[in-house]
């Protein structure tokens, strides 16, 4: 199985909205919803932000927001702070029972 | 709130077997599904493999035939053996458990996380 395509980097300015995107193909992205996106800040475990496309778990702020258009599901971080710099990976479920991370994106908050 | 640990030798030679054991505490390890996930420095995450607290068990294809997963729910503990390892193994090793009721089957609470050096 392939990783799912992340943008190695992103940046914006503090306020602003930034979105992630996390390319798959038909047999994991296009197949379900059941994409999950994952916050991991230098040296730490990574959190989970997003689950099934567009769910927020208990905490998490409402300023993250999860989509998906045919393969291609997306991470928006509105307000845009600087304690959302971080690495944040998507993840998917494959039609081989599997599961599969994009290989990260690197948020800079400038 | 539930706490994971792993714990294991850091530091494994080539072609042997790497060994960790994720210790759960604040919660069963009954009723839910426990995962394996590893970083390498510098690098992304890669999915290792899930296992139900019954015992069923689903690998990474690119890892299924080096690698096994239990679990011990006396000790409420999962462990993760890989065989034949080598330096391209050398990761941070995570356990983290499976959010209940989701098909995305989403982890909502990890270890810190275990370094293992393959290394002569």
């Amino acid at each position: 199985q392939s990783a799912l395509t992340q943008p190695a980097s992103v940046s914006g300015s503090p306020g602003q909205s930034i979105t992630i995107s996390c390319t798959g193909t038909s047999s994991d992205v296009g197949s379900y919803n059941y994409v999950s996106w994952y916050q991991q800040h230098p040296g730490k475990a990574p959190k989970l932000m997003i689950y099934d496309v567009g769910k927020r778990p208990s905490g998490v702020s409402d300023r993250f927001s999860g989509s998906k258009s045919g393969n291609t599901a997306s991470l928006t971080i509105s307000g845009l702070q600087a304690q959302d710099e971080a690495d944040y990976y998507c993840s998917s479920y494959t039609i081989s029972s599997t599961w599969v991370f994009g290989g990260g994106t690197k948020l800079t908050v400038l | 709130q539930v706490q994971l640990q792993e714990s294991g030798p850091g530091l494994v030679k080539p072609s042997e077997t790497l060994s960790l054991t994720c210790t759960v505490s604040g919660g069963s390890i009954s009723g839910y599904y426990w995962g394996w996930i590893r970083q390498p420095p510098g690098k992304g995450l890669e999915w290792i493999g899930y296992v139900y607290y019954s015992g069923s068990t689903n690998y990474n294809p690119s890892l299924k035939s080096r690698v096994t997963i239990s679990v011990d729910t006396s000790k409420n503990q999962l462990s993760l053996k890989m065989r034949s390892v080598t330096a391209a193994d050398t990761a941070v090793y995570y356990c983290a458990r499976v959010k209940y009721g989701s098909g995305s089957y989403p982890l909502d609470s990890w270890g810190q996380g275990a370094l293992v050096t393959v290394s002569s």
